[in-house]
């Protein structure tokens, strides 16, 4: 039993490239998110699904887009990456709308210069 | 809009006891939580409030106060481990929704 995992765990990327960030989880949880993580500002929630082939957005949804086609993967994409998006990536599940303890991949460290 | 409040920074002695406070300003309030954060490593549950009164695990305990918008974490029996970020979090719900809207944490510091 893996938890939540993410892929990559580091990556750089030049302005204007793009790239998929992977999370999966094996507990079969209904529920996943994904967030990101700056220096002073705590979490902010990108988007989230509520199950499979569902999405919805978080507070801070620009410049990103989701997609959770299989239960067990949640998959965040940058388009076309800005310095901004500069940041720590968590990904975190929770196994249904009863559930309270939400559990948390280790991060993607995504530098955009 | 969804205001969280919580001090940015704290220091404690090893042994002690500290408070660390976390008001809340939010529509469609369904749940309060606490995470520990070390650095470098992703969020871990500490605990859980929904209904006002103190949840107790150990030695670590979380107040609620629906009314007032208020929740405190109490660490207590400090140990050097405990030295973290500490991250009051509020869940809002409504139709079909589940969103999660975080402090911007604690850094607890503990000296021997």
């Amino acid at each position: 039993n893996a938890g939540v995992t993410q892929t990559p765990k580091f990556r750089v990327l030049k302005t204007g490239q793009s790239m998929t960030l992977l999370c999966a989880q094996d507990m079969n949880h209904e529920y996943m998110y994904w967030y990101r993580q700056d220096p002073g500002m705590g979490l902010r929630l990108i988007h989230y699904s509520v199950g499979e082939g569902t999405t919805a957005k978080g507070e801070v949804p620009d410049g990103y887009n989701v997609s959770r086609l299989k239960k067990q993967n949640f998959l965040l994409g940058l388009e076309s990456a800005a310095p901004s998006q500069t940041s720590v990536y968590f990904c975190a599940s929770i196994e249904d709308r009863a559930s309270y303890e939400q559990y948390f991949g280790p991060g993607t460290r995504l530098t955009v210069t | 809009g969804q205001n969280i409040d919580q001090p940015t920074e704290m220091t404690a002695t090893e042994g002690a006891i500290v408070q660390i406070n976390c008001t809340y300003q939010t529509s469609g309030f369904n749940g309060l939580f606490w995470y520990q954060q070390h650095a470098g490593e992703a969020p871990t549950f500490l605990s859980y409030n929904v209904l006002d009164g103190l949840e107790e695990k150990g030695r670590f305990s979380s107040f609620l106060s629906r009314s007032k918008g208020y929740s405190y974490l109490l660490l207590k029996e400090l140990q050097m481990k405990d030295s973290a970020s500490y991250l009051c979090a509020v869940r809002v719900w409504g139709y079909n929704n589940n969103d999660m809207r975080f402090g911007a944490g604690t850094r607890l510091t503990v000296k021997p």
